[in-house]
């Protein structure tokens, strides 16, 4: 079964700094992973997708992920934070089934 | 960009009500859409899958009697709440997708339930 991980449910970086956000994942097939940003009160918006292609996907907002078999791993960076990307961020795996799966959360909070 | 409008954005209600949340696709046409819940600080849980003319498929320990789910058209699919209480307010977020299976799916901005 298909599952993801994301260490840390909190993260505080300042303004200006490298915004890290971990995602791991297990799936016994090739994986579609998925990283999405939930301002507060919305619902999710996309920033960028995993589908077997180039293992380092640019998304929107200047976020970027990149695929790492060997380490089973999904990461999210950013190499400035702005205040504006606080918010709630999951990343997602399909499950053999066709539905998501969603990690725990990591919420990114930006100090000035 | 493919578009999906949640309505309505925030409810309150007293117990005992039975409530209506509408998910629409506004420029494609949504074979498949999503129901989830998200209690606060926690991940989205998905309740069921709708499929466009077709009964919904409940996730393990989602009470189909309670959580209404109509997916009559292929740009509407609305979830009813019945006969609420305190212990169903929650987020409760729809997605949209061409057909099953296809990624990503779109999501609507949530609806905000407080049963009173």
């Amino acid at each position: 079964a298909q599952s993801v991980t994301q260490l840390g449910s909190h993260v505080s970086v300042s303004e200006g700094a490298l915004v890290l956000l971990r995602c791991n994942y297990s799936s016994s097939v090739p994986p579609y992973l998925f990283w999405y940003v939930q301002y507060p009160n919305q619902g999710l918006q996309l920033l960028l997708k995993y589908t077997s292609a180039a293992t380092l996907v640019k998304g929107i907002n200047g976020f970027e992920a990149e695929f790492k078999k060997s380490e089973t791993s999904f990461h999210l960076t950013k190499p400035s934070a702005h205040m504006s990307d606080a918010a709630e961020y999951f990343c997602a795996v399909i499950s053999n089934t066709g539905k998501l799966i969603f990690g725990q959360g990591t919420t990114l909070q930006v100090k000035p | 960009g493919a578009v999906v409008s949640q309505h309505p954005s925030r409810v309150i209600c007293k117990s005992g009500t039975s409530v209506k949340i509408e998910c629409r696709s506004l420029d494609f046409q949504a074979t498949t859409m999503f129901w989830y819940r998200q209690f606060p600080k926690q991940s989205l849980m998905l309740m069921a899958t709708s499929n466009e003319g077709s009964k919904a498929t409940y996730e393990q320990g989602v009470e189909k009697d309670k959580f209404l789910i109509n997916h009559a058209s292929l740009t509407l699919s609305t979830l009813t709440v019945t006969s609420a209480h305190p212990e169903d307010s929650s987020f409760y977020i729809c997605s949209a997708s061409h057909k099953q299976g296809d990624q990503p799916q779109h999501f609507g901005d949530g609806t905000r339930l407080s049963i009173l």
